[in-house]
């Protein structure tokens, strides 16, 4: 399986754009790059996913590098409630959905 | 957005007794579901795939008999923690696969499962 990398923990500002990196430069071209976060003690909540082009949503842009070796995840205004988990996932179409949870990047905000 | 219901979202057991815990697909049919563990300060584990009408696909490691997964319809997806033990005290969530080309899952909010 492909892997991701992720560094460990980031600080932020709140109020201040975040960008989380992300390294996958053993992806295949079919595989899409889905971005989960986590909080305390809840299940993760989808964030944005995409393949090729860069994505925005109401939470998030995705931004993917032209080589699909690294994308990055944006939050534009960070807030104390975006304190979570950041998961950079490969969603390889061949294991019938299945995702495989890398440590994740842990997000403070500062106030 | 889908929306992953877990029932019970928290559970204290004494140990030797079993644990059911269901996962519902609240707006979506799922035809897969996904079963994690979670541990203090660790990332989610995937324990097994759950897929309607059919037996569940394990991860290696995950004894099949302990952790009993039934499908039966395609909103409902149920693990039993058969024989619980304190070692099996864990943060329990499911994940309901929404299909499309992306396959974007959709996680519930977890169980939290204690044995005394």
């Amino acid at each position: 399986d492909a892997k991701t990398t992720q560094p460990n923990s980031m600080e932020s500002n709140e109020e201040e754009p975040v960008h989380l990196p992300c390294n996958h430069s053993t992806i295949s071209g079919t595989d899409y790059i889905h971005w989960y976060r986590q909080l305390p003690s809840q299940g993760p909540e989808y964030v944005i996913h995409g393949l090729t082009s860069n994505v925005n949503n109401r939470m998030a842009s995705l931004a993917i590098a032209e080589d699909r070796k690294s994308s990055t995840l944006i939050l534009h205004r960070a807030t104390l409630r975006d304190a979570a988990v950041y998961y950079c996932i490969l969603r390889l179409p061949s294991n019938t959905g299945k995702l495989i949870f890398g440590q994740g990047t842990t997000l403070q905000v500062k106030p | 957005g889908a929306v992953v219901s877990q029932h019970p979202s928290w559970v204290i057991c004494k140990s030797g007794t079993s644990v059911k815990i269901e996962c519902r697909s609240l707006d979506f049919q799922a035809t897969t579901m996904f079963w994690y563990r979670q541990f203090p300060k660790q990332s989610l584990m995937l324990m097994a795939t759950s897929n309607e009408g059919s037996k569940a696909t394990y991860e290696q490691g995950v004894e099949k008999d302990k952790f009993l997964i039934n499908h039966a319809s395609l909103t409902l997806s149920t693990l039993t923690v058969t024989s619980a033990h304190p070692e099996d005290s864990s943060f329990y969530i499911c994940s309901a696969l929404a299909g499309g080309p992306a396959d974007t899952q959709y996680f519930g909010p977890g169980t939290r499962l204690t044995v005394l």
